[in-house]
């Protein structure tokens, strides 16, 4: 059962706008939020992450939002650019037994253009 | 520099015949993590193993075996008994316990013919 989700297959954004990315979880014990990004025929690589006990990090263009009570994170990008298309995908996780294995979710399909 | 490499990075493999994908880092970490990616259905988790000599299977461990023999090697073999095991394969290590430091491999492709 999937426990990370992330409904939009796809999204296009224009040049400059806000990109938001939504990801919703259904496990109550994540307590560790990510980000990554991936292009084709490539590893992920980790872009931005958020504890449970905070409810925004930003780094740079990236800002993570978390809000636990609906079990829903979004990721915005301020400004877009093109060289953010990508593949995003949301991770979980949580310290138990689970080995601190990362949670994923199927992606999002992100499409700056000029 | 440090990092994690998985060879080969295509590789194709007749039906009935097992294959073993390699994984190898020099970032000394303990963990390190097999996962899948087709199509519309992200990554799912195959095997991990957080310390030498030690593993577990993941979301979807059947058909697959791995062997944790050094710290810096996790390959994964694909058995016969993999019924669909054409797709993308990604190895990714990490220090125990933390989840921010995933690092991944460049993935391999593995196709059925």
């Amino acid at each position: 059962d999937q426990q990370v989700k992330q409904n939009s297959p796809s999204l296009s954004v224009q040049e400059g706008r806000i990109s938001i990315l939504n990801c919703d979880y259904t496990n109550s014990m994540f307590d560790y939020f990510l980000w990554y990004k991936k292009y084709p025929a490539e590893g992920p690589t980790f872009l931005i992450s958020i504890s449970s006990i905070k409810d925004k990090n930003e780094d740079g263009r990236f800002t993570v939002f978390l809000n636990k009570s609906a079990k829903h994170l979004s990721l915005h990008i301020v400004p877009s650019q093109p060289g953010d298309s990508a593949v995003y995908f949301c991770a979980a996780s949580r310290d138990s037994n689970s080995g601190y294995a990362l949670n994923f979710g199927k992606g999002t399909s992100l499409l700056v253009t000029p | 520099d440090g990092g994690i490499t998985q060879s080969p990075k295509y590789l194709f493999r007749k039906e009935g015949q097992n294959v073993t994908l390699s994984c190898e880092q020099n970032l000394n970490h303990d963990a390190m993590y097999w996962y899948r990616q087709d199509p519309g259905q992200g990554l799912r988790l195959i095997y991990y193993s957080q310390i030498v000599n030690d593993f577990q299977k993941g979301d979807i461990a059947e058909g697959y075996s791995v062997s944790r023999e050094k710290k810096e090697s996790f390959p994964l073999t694909v058995t016969s008994a993999q019924k669909n095991p054409t797709a993308f394969y990604l190895c990714a290590s990490s220090i125990r316990g933390r989840t921010d430091g995933y690092t991944f491999g460049s993935g391999t492709r593995l196709t059925v013919v």
